[in-house]
């Protein structure tokens, strides 16, 4: 398997157009995450999935970051209207099981926004 | 609040000796530890775990220590290699039953081996 394929690798975009991150999980894994990584907040979990169904969107900032995931091997992280303080890493995630066990990484999305 | 964390920002040791690496938590809640490895550039790949229900847990060059107590683990890699240096995040999960919540993470520790 080749891994949590995250697209695009990178992202300029300018304050206030629509951005949508994509990613295919592990073939098999039922669990899939979303986390920012951030110089003042490190990594933290915005959503994740089980079986394609959201299970915890606490972590999403606002009402302007969306998640979906289609089917188990899609998902997309959208954020409508960007703003410059979304410039992050984003991560995507996925494992067999759920918290309790180790979650394979993508390489991740470098946003920024201007 | 930060649930978990790591107090040094970065570390420099000497190749050939001991790296520890500390995290600390504060949700009693949390019952499964890991440790994550970060490149450049690079997702965080998984190291080493501990479940609650240990105290150490050995992989290699690479031991994690849990002291439940004092809600505290620590990360061991001895001899240090230069391939070692790179950013640690200590993350920890609750156990929900079969279910799932994630991983809270710490905010890193750059080690840096010197040669």
């Amino acid at each position: 398997d080749a891994g949590v394929i995250q697209s695009p690798r990178h992202e300029v975009t300018e304050m206030g157009q629509e951005v949508t991150l994509r990613c295919k999980p592990i073939s098999g894994h039922d669990y899939l995450f979303w986390y920012r990584q951030t110089m003042m907040r490190g990594l933290e979990l915005l959503i994740y999935f089980n079986n394609n169904v959201p299970i915890d969107d606490s972590g999403m900032p606002e009402d302007r970051f969306s998640a979906k995931m289609p089917n188990a091997s899609f998902s997309t992280l959208k954020i409508q209207p960007s703003e410059p303080r979304d410039s992050a890493v984003y991560f995507c995630a996925s494992s067999p099981q759920g918290g309790n066990t180790e979650a394979f990484f993508g390489q991740g999305t470098r946003l920024t926004v201007v | 609040d930060q649930q978990v964390k790591q107090n040094s920002p970065s570390l420099s040791v000497q190749e050939g000796r001991i790296s520890i690496l500390n995290c600390d938590y504060t949700n009693s809640m949390f019952d499964y530890f890991l440790w994550y490895k970060k490149y450049p550039a690079e997702g965080p790949t998984f190291l080493i775990s501990i479940s609650s229900i240990k105290d150490k847990n050995e992989d290699g060059r690479f031991t994690v220590f849990l002291n439940k107590s004092a809600k505290h683990l620590s990360l061991h890699i001895v001899p240090s290699q230069p391939g070692d240096s790179a950013v640690y995040f200590c993350a920890a999960s609750r156990y929900s039953g079969g279910g799932a919540d994630g991983l809270t993470f710490g905010k890193g520790t750059h080690l840096i081996i010197q040669p």
